[in-house]
């Protein structure tokens, strides 16, 4: 079936760094990819979808200049947690559409210390 | 405005029947999903229904009424393993195939 890979799994980053996130779509092409967020306790929220080859669409409320979305292949798509805070620490997940049943990455658990 | 609701949290016992509800209001519809996620982990597909009726897959099927705004999952032969949030989402018509989710439901299972 259609995989997702999601690096890291978990990483902790001081504050004012910046993490980068990879999700490849193992055997399929990813048109779009949706990146969510998700704290404790909480369901899924949608931050951005990307589209390979164009800027990336974001939510209300989401920063564009802080989380870069990047969609430059059609297996490949990168969100970028610039200059993070600990209230950026979460759970965020990408997920592509390869047909009817969205396939989700592992996810990363981000920690701002 | 887009809406889906379901319980916050449940408790079944091991070996029963549970059925967890799922009511939505959105401006368009293009199918209804249903997904588990255990605590710190991705959310996996469970199933998918566009048009009404059940859908049986093993242990768990999903039904749906569009007329009514409503589906659930059912889940037989509860297991401990079942313990897990179970997440309602529908796709609406607009584009880029974004899902609207609702906000899970805890599903205790006791032995």
């Amino acid at each position: 079936g259609a995989v997702v890979s999601q690096h890291p799994s978990w990483v902790i980053c001081k504050s004012g760094t910046s993490v980068k996130i990879e999700c490849r779509s193992l055997d399929f092409q990813a048109t779009t990819m949706f990146w969510y967020r998700q704290f404790p306790k909480q369901s899924l929220m949608l931050m951005a979808t990307s589209n390979e080859g164009s800027k990336a669409t974001y939510e209300q409320g989401v920063e564009k200049d802080k989380f870069l979305i990047n969609h430059a292949s059609l297996t490949l798509s990168t969100l970028t947690v610039t200059s993070a805070h600990p209230e950026d620490s979460s759970f965020y997940i990408c997920s592509a559409y390869p047909n009817y049943g969205y396939t989700f990455g592992s996810g990363t658990r981000l920690t701002v210390v | 405005g887009q809406n889906i609701d379901q319980p916050t949290e449940m408790t079944a016992t091991e070996g029963a029947i549970v059925q967890i509800n799922c009511t939505y209001q959105t401006s368009g519809f293009n199918g209804l999903f249903w997904y588990q996620q255990h605590a710190g982990e991705a959310p996996t597909f469970l199933s998918y229904n566009v048009l009404d009726g059940l859908e049986e897959k093993g242990r768990f099927s999903s039904f749906l009424s569009r007329s009514k705004g409503y589906s659930y999952l059912l889940l037989k032969e509860l297991q401990m393993k079942d313990s897990a949030s179970y997440l309602c989402a529908v796709r609406d018509d607009g584009s880029n195939y974004q899902l609207i989710w609702g906000a899970g439901t805890k599903l205790i299972i006791k032995p």
